[in-house]
């Protein structure tokens, strides 16, 4: 299993760009790269999944460059209530078992 | 559409005893998955279930084991419950036949061993 390193944490502001990156030096042909976002007390919350270049939908963005050896997860304009763990995981082979890895994940703070 | 519900939210129990977690999956979804977050160890994978199927386990003990019903329904069970089995039990259901990242998680049992 690929094996993912963020950083531990990262503080903000509200209204700024946050990107959080994860590498993932060993990532294999078949595994997508996803993000969770997770909250006290809660499950963790799908944010976006991607491949390879770039995927983006209403909350988030995610940039994957050719190597596929890291990616960014951009949120455009955080808030207070971004403020939350995220988890970059790879794996999740196709057509196989659904086993996630979580990592450490990155505690964003975000202050006004 | 409804999401994951897991029951029951909140659990104590003490050492040696058993405990029985439900999970219903999103409807159509046929995979569920169970996890154990704790703050020493983070998030870890205990099993996954595909058409009443284990297909997938992680490494834990016996005393943990789970199954599935041919409605999805999932359950898991410890036996001789350990101090260190407090932890948020998380379920998460998928369709389960593709690629497994896109999963969506319960709220989670919060189990507390006394």
């Amino acid at each position: 299993l690929a094996k993912t390193t963020q950083p531990i944490s990262m503080d903000s502001y509200e209204g700024q760009e946050v990107n959080i990156t994860c590498s993932h030096n060993n990532i294999a042909t078949n595994d997508y790269i996803t993000w969770y976002q997770q909250f006290p007390s809660q499950g963790p919350r799908f944010i976006i999944q991607g491949y390879k270049t770039k995927v983006t939908n209403e909350v988030a963005s995610l940039f994957i460059p050719a190597d596929r050896k890291s990616s960014t997860l951009s949120l455009p304009r955080v808030s207070l209530s971004d403020t939350a763990v995220y988890y970059c995981l790879v794996g999740g082979p196709v057509g196989g078992g659904n086993k996630l890895t979580f990592g450490t994940g990155t505690q964003l703070k975000v202050e006004l | 559409k409804a999401g994951v519900t897991q029951t029951p939210r909140y659990l104590i129990k003490t050492r040696g005893q058993q405990v029985t977690l439900s999970c219903s999956p999103i409807s159509g979804h046929r995979s569920v998955s169970w996890y154990q977050q704790t703050p020493g160890q983070g998030l870890q994978f205990l099993f996954e279930y595909f058409s009443e199927t284990q297909r997938n386990k992680g490494n834990f003990p016996g005393r943990f084991s789970g199954r599935q019903f041919s409605n999805s329904r999932s359950e898991m069970n410890v036996s001789t419950l350990e101090l260190g089995d407090s932890a948020l039990y998380l379920c998460a259901s998928s369709k389960g036949t593709s690629n497994g990242n896109e999963q969506f998680f319960g709220p989670g049992t919060r189990l507390t061993v006394l």
